[in-house]
């Protein structure tokens, strides 16, 4: 499709597994963008790259959390040890460049840690 | 730290009303804004920008208003819709941190037939 693409949509683990979670964004877009929104909240930034390289990554919560995008096409968020609190829609987003051109969201991969 | 927030968490509406959903932002260095629409089980989906040079920009049914004096922004639906109903979020950024956008926490609007 034209969107950014978001794979898996949903997704339960046990506490203390590894996840990876898929995004591919808008086919030209070279920054990529990964949000968190919990329920009832708006989106939280995590991390933002400008082609391969993480421009931003602030937002990451602890060292758990890593996030890669190799080829500066496809992105993959990585959380290891999963925790309870870690549940959340993670949200993938990109734009053409990264200053100031509108950013598009995909339909977010729902992460269930139980 | 710096916010964005929103003054009414809900708002009922008629259907072809016009809606105005209300925004509050804290980070003076904030010079782009946006306004997203949120249904339930989806991603958000980009309505409207502005950047700080411009105090009104409109869309289709859709228009927002900057007002940098005391850091409001607002959004206005025209002619609201049953379909219009969702969460509307407001967003900021800015200086070297274009990439990072600070959501407030959401507008609930609801359009009764």
């Amino acid at each position: 499709g034209a969107g950014v693409s978001q794979t898996p949509s949903n997704k339960v683990t046990e506490k203390g597994k590894y996840v990876e979670l898929r995004c591919d964004p808008i086919s030209g877009h070279t920054a990529l963008y990964w949000y968190r929104q919990s329920l009832g909240q708006g989106p939280e930034f995590l991390i933002y790259f400008q082609g391969t390289g993480a421009a931003d990554d602030s937002g990451l919560p602890n060292d758990r959390f890593f996030a890669v995008r190799p080829e500066g096409s496809v992105s993959t968020l990585k959380i290891q040890r999963t925790e309870r609190g870690d549940s959340a829609v993670y949200l993938c987003a990109s734009s053409l460049h990264g200053s100031g051109n509108t950013i598009y969201f995909g339909e977010g991969s729902w992460l269930t840690v139980v | 730290g710096e916010s964005v927030g929103l003054h009414l968490p809900t708002l009922s509406v008629q259907e072809g009303d016009n809606s105005i959903i209300n925004c509050a932002y804290s980070n003076s260095a904030s010079d782009y804004f946006i306004w997203y629409k949120q249904e339930s089980g989806k991603g958000p989906q980009f309505i409207i920008d502005i950047r700080s040079n411009m105090d009104k920009r409109q869309g289709q049914r859709v228009t927002v208003l900057l007002n940098k004096t005391v850091k409001h922004l607002s959004l206005q639906i025209a002619a609201t819709q049953p379909g219009d109903s969702a969460v509307y979020f407001c967003a900021e950024a800015g200086g070297t941190s274009y990439g990072k956008l600070t959501f407030g926490q959401g507008t609930i609007l609801t359009v009764h037939p």
